[in-house]
């Protein structure tokens, strides 16, 4: 079975622009969620989906949203890019909200300039 | 505040030699717990988890994890340390929709 995937898997954005990355989760699993990997603040939790429906969101301005298609596949997008953006961006899937294990692509990183 | 605390910022050891990394949680009741590794330019791969019963786990690539409750811990330990298990680790914890990490134990190995 294939992992989790995510595209693309490098991106370079200057400040203020807006960026869109994607991932797509392990089939059957419909539960995507997403995580910040910075080296000042580690890997924090952004938001997760399931059923096209956002459950949860972590402690993140406005800037930062998603969504979720009916194939379970996802998006995250940020607008009005800031230098502080420059991370890597994980996303995991699990088969619904109450699976207790997320499996995890290999990120997107993205560099603003 | 629910929290996971990982002590060692970075641990040097010999291939050949046992690595223990150390996981400490604070939650109101315990949570799922996890071992995941990244390497550089990669993605998290989980090593293994812990959810009740035996509290000896065993995962991936010779990996295991001991759960004490009386100290909030969650160790993982390797016997043996081969040139490929150099990367960084993280501990993780979940009792509802999201997983808390360490801030991450980067492990060197010498030759």
């Amino acid at each position: 079975k294939a992992g989790v995937t995510q595209t693309p898997r490098y991106l370079i954005k200057t400040r203020g622009q807006q960026v869109t990355l994607s991932c797509s989760p392990i089939s059957g699993h419909r539960s995507v969620s997403w995580y910040q990997q910075t080296p000042g603040q580690g890997l924090q939790f952004l938001f997760e989906y399931f059923s096209e429906t956002q459950r949860n969101k972590g402690n993140f301005p406005g800037r930062f949203s998603g969504r979720q298609f009916s194939n379970s596949r996802s998006e995250m997008n940020v607008s009005t890019l800031e230098l502080g953006d420059s991370a890597l961006y994980l996303c995991a899937s699990r088969t619904g909200p109450q699976a207790d294990t997320q499996y995890f692509g290999p990120g997107t990183r993205l560099t603003v300039l | 505040a629910q929290s996971v605390t990982q002590p060692d910022i970075h641990i040097t050891v010999s291939e050949g030699a046992s690595l223990e990394l150390r996981c400490n949680y604070s939650y109101g009741a315990t949570p799922y717990l996890f071992w995941y590794v990244q390497s550089p330019g990669q993605g998290l791969q989980l090593l293994l988890k812990y959810f009740s019963g035996d509290t000896l786990v065993q995962g991936i690539k010779g990996f295991e994890a001991e759960f004490k409750r009386s100290q909030s811990s969650f160790n993982l330990r390797k016997p043996s340390v081969h040139w490929s298990d150099a990367a960084e680790y993280f501990c993780a914890a979940s009792n509802d929709y999201k997983l808390s990490f360490g801030a991450g134990t980067t492990v060197t190995v010498r030759a």
